[in-house]
């Protein structure tokens, strides 16, 4: 039973504008949230990270929102760019550090 | 680059025949973690390890076994491989609450 889950296998933007990829989770244990960026060939990078003591983390042109009492996250990149072009999953450990992952979002940016 | 290799590269191997993927890391890290990814499943952790000779099982370690005599290397066998073991394997380490990972292998159980 899948425990994190990406509804949308793929997501279409245009270059410079917004991508909003979404994640949802149903375990009430989990308390960090992660998302990697993944591109083929290559491992997971990590892109960015979310304690669940806060509701929002920003780091450059991405932003992670957090709303525990609808168990949801988002990642929001702004502006888009060519170079986003990739499989972004979702991640979420309770305290055992154990990541769970959902089944990942291909993003492609359109010039 | 958090120092992690993964050898091998890529494996083609035939069903029955032992496998063994080794993780290596240079920065002492304690926790590893060994995972697979498979189309619409993410990736699923296999086994994880929180120190030398320390091992524990995780979602999907069925077929698979670990072990870890060296901080630097965690060693992932399939003792027995068979073609629902055709994946690609992912090598973790933890720094704090965040896992980075290797550049994985690519086995194919024919």
């Amino acid at each position: 039973d899948q425990q994190v889950k990406q509804n949308s296998p793929s997501l279409s933007v245009q270059e410079g504008r917004i991508s909003i990829l979404n994640c949802d989770y149903t375990n009430s244990m989990f308390d960090y949230f992660l998302w990697y960026k993944k591109y083929p060939a290559e491992g997971p990078t990590f892109l960015i990270s979310i304690s669940s003591i806060k509701d929002k983390n920003e780091d450059g042109r991405f932003t992670v929102f957090l709303n525990k009492s609808a168990k949801h996250l988002s990642l929001h990149i702004v502006p888009s760019q060519p170079g986003d072009s990739a499989v972004y999953f979702c991640a979420a450990s309770a305290n055992d550090y154990k990541l769970s992952f959902g089944a990942g979002t291909t993003v492609t940016v359109r010039a | 680059d958090a120092g992690i290799t993964q050898s091998p590269r890529h494996k083609v191997t035939e069903t029955g025949t032992p496998v063994t993927l080794r993780c290596h890391q240079t920065e002492n890290h304690r926790y590893m973690y060994w995972y697979r990814q498979d189309p619409g499943h993410g990736l699923r952790l296999i086994h994880y390890s929180y120190g030398v000779k320390d091992t524990d099982k995780g979602e999907v370690s069925d077929g698979y076994s670990v072990s870890r005599s060296k901080t630097e290397d965690f060693l992932l066998t399939l003792e027995s491989a068979t073609s629902s073991q055709t994946s690609v394997y992912f090598c973790a380490i933890r720094i704090g609450e965040t896992q980075y990972f290797g550049p994985g292998t690519r086995l194919l159980v024919l």
